[in-house]
């Protein structure tokens, strides 16, 4: 089956810089890759997603790449603030299975 | 519109015991996923049903079982409960299986086995 693998297990940035949460896959019949947002105490909420006839994709600060040859995907976040503190979660999708990498806490100090 | 509901929120049960959780989907969505989130293992896929058919499971022992209603209510029922069992259940839905359509979570109910 699909396996996922989240880079960094943590991160911290500054307030306004970028942060860049990698993601890794094994199964190349994967073809959506979502992410999730999960603040303390709440449930994870779907940010920004990819499919896989699709290199890159922007929502604002928020910025998902694929690379399908080399089986990664990214998450950008530019301009970061406070309020993005939390764990986001990485997804690969083949058809009806869905596996999430471990997650990234990340923490942006004021 | 509503989005996803489970219930009951927060559950305390002993060793050996069976519990029943529900998850009712947003409105016109078919699909309905479990997953455990507990610190150590992450967000693990348990099962997803659709049309109140399994279409997929992961590997979880056979204690863990579910059931999906003509409704799409969903029920995770786990049997013979075990102290590793204590996690964060989430569910999600989703309007249809498979390419990739967006899942949303529910709040969760978190279980405490003693």
């Amino acid at each position: 089956g699909e396996n996922v693998e989240q880079h960094p297990s943590t991160l911290s940035v500054q307030e306004g810089d970028s942060a860049v949460i990698k993601c890794t896959y094994s199964d190349s019949a994967s073809n959506y890759f979502p992410w999730y947002k999960q603040e303390l105490g709440k449930r994870p909420q779907l940010i920004i997603d990819i499919r896989s006839n699709v290199g890159e994709k922007k929502d604002q600060r928020i910025a998902v790449t694929l690379n399908k040859t080399a089986k990664h995907f990214s998450l950008h976040i530019t301009e970061t603030q406070p309020e993005d503190s939390a764990v986001y979660f990485c997804a690969a999708s083949i058809f009806d299975d869905m596996r999430f990498g471990a997650g990234t806490r990340l923490t942006v100090k004021p | 519109k509503a989005g996803v509901t489970q219930t009951p929120r927060y559950l305390i049960k002993t060793r050996g015991q069976q519990v029943t959780l529900s998850c009712s989907p947003i409105s016109g969505h078919r699909s309905v996923s479990w997953y455990q989130q507990t610190p150590g293992q992450g967000l693990q896929f348990l099962f997803e049903y659709f049309s109140e058919t399994q279409r997929n499971k992961g590997n979880f022992p056979g204690r863990f079982s579910g059931r999906q209603f003509s409704n799409s209510r969903s029920e995770m029922n786990v049997s013979t409960l075990e102290l590793g069992d204590s996690a964060l259940y989430l569910c999600a839905s989703s309007l249809e299986v498979g390419r990739g359509y967006e899942q949303y979570f529910g709040p969760g109910t978190r279980l405490t086995v003693t």
